[in-house]
């Protein structure tokens, strides 16, 4: 079935540094992926998505890049700041309809 | 800006009861979903709702699970017959089109 890997489960960066998770997809036919932030006990918030007929996307300290012959997406923080600590998922969709997340990174930004 | 909102926020039910978790998607979407999330785990698609039926459902969606859009603005997701593992946090989504989704804030459900 489908299957979206992630990678690293945990990550820690001194403030100021970069962050880097990067994701890969089984389901060649996928075409959208996005980006969530997920706070302790909260809802996942959408943070950046990119479509399949894009290479890059940036908003601000926030970077998405794909490469859709390797089925690799990555997600980029950059200044990191303590608020960023949180669980980030990266999905996939799979079909029209259907989407799958990765397992998580859990992003710790020291102070 | 409008918001999915979610109810219960917590649902405590005895091991064979039946649970409805209900959800209010935001008005003018089209297409919604629920997940679930065990604790500390990834998110899982479970079924994916437009037009008035089912779309897409995972394996995890079987027998005794259930959706309906009872009315112009409810969204609920019915488990018939509850067991321990399906303690979890029951997120809801919507989105106008196929992309953009908005999750409520979920429901924890506890199966004793």
């Amino acid at each position: 079935g489908e299957n979206v890997e992630q990678h690293p489960s945990t990550l820690s960066v001194q403030e100021g540094d970069s962050a880097v998770i990067k994701c890969t997809y089984s389901d060649s036919a996928s075409n959208y992926f996005p980006w969530y932030k997920q706070e302790l006990g909260k809802r996942p918030q959408l943070i950046i998505d990119i479509r399949s007929n894009v290479g890059e996307k940036k908003d601000q300290r926030i970077a998405v890049t794909l490469n859709k012959t390797a089925k690799h997406f990555s997600l980029h923080i950059t200044e990191t700041q303590p608020e960023d600590s949180a669980v980030y998922f990266c999905a996939a969709r799979s079909g029209t309809y259907k989407y799958i997340f990765g397992t998580g990174t859990r992003l710790k930004v020291l102070a | 800006e409008p918001e999915v909102t979610q109810t219960p926020s917590h649902q405590v039910t005895q091991m064979g009861q039946e649970v409805i978790l209900r959800c209010v998607p935001i008005s003018n979407h089209l297409y919604f979903y629920w997940y679930r999330q065990i604790l500390g785990q990834k998110v899982e698609f479970l079924v994916s709702f437009y037009n008035n039926e089912i779309s897409e459902k995972s394996e995890i969606f079987d027998d005794q699970f259930s959706v309906e859009r009872p009315d112009g603005s409810n969204f609920t997701l019915k488990i018939r017959s509850t067991k321990l593992e399906d303690s979890a946090m029951y997120f809801c989504a919507s989105l106008y089109g196929p992309e953009r989704q908005f999750f409520g804030p979920g429901t924890r459900l506890t199966v004793l």
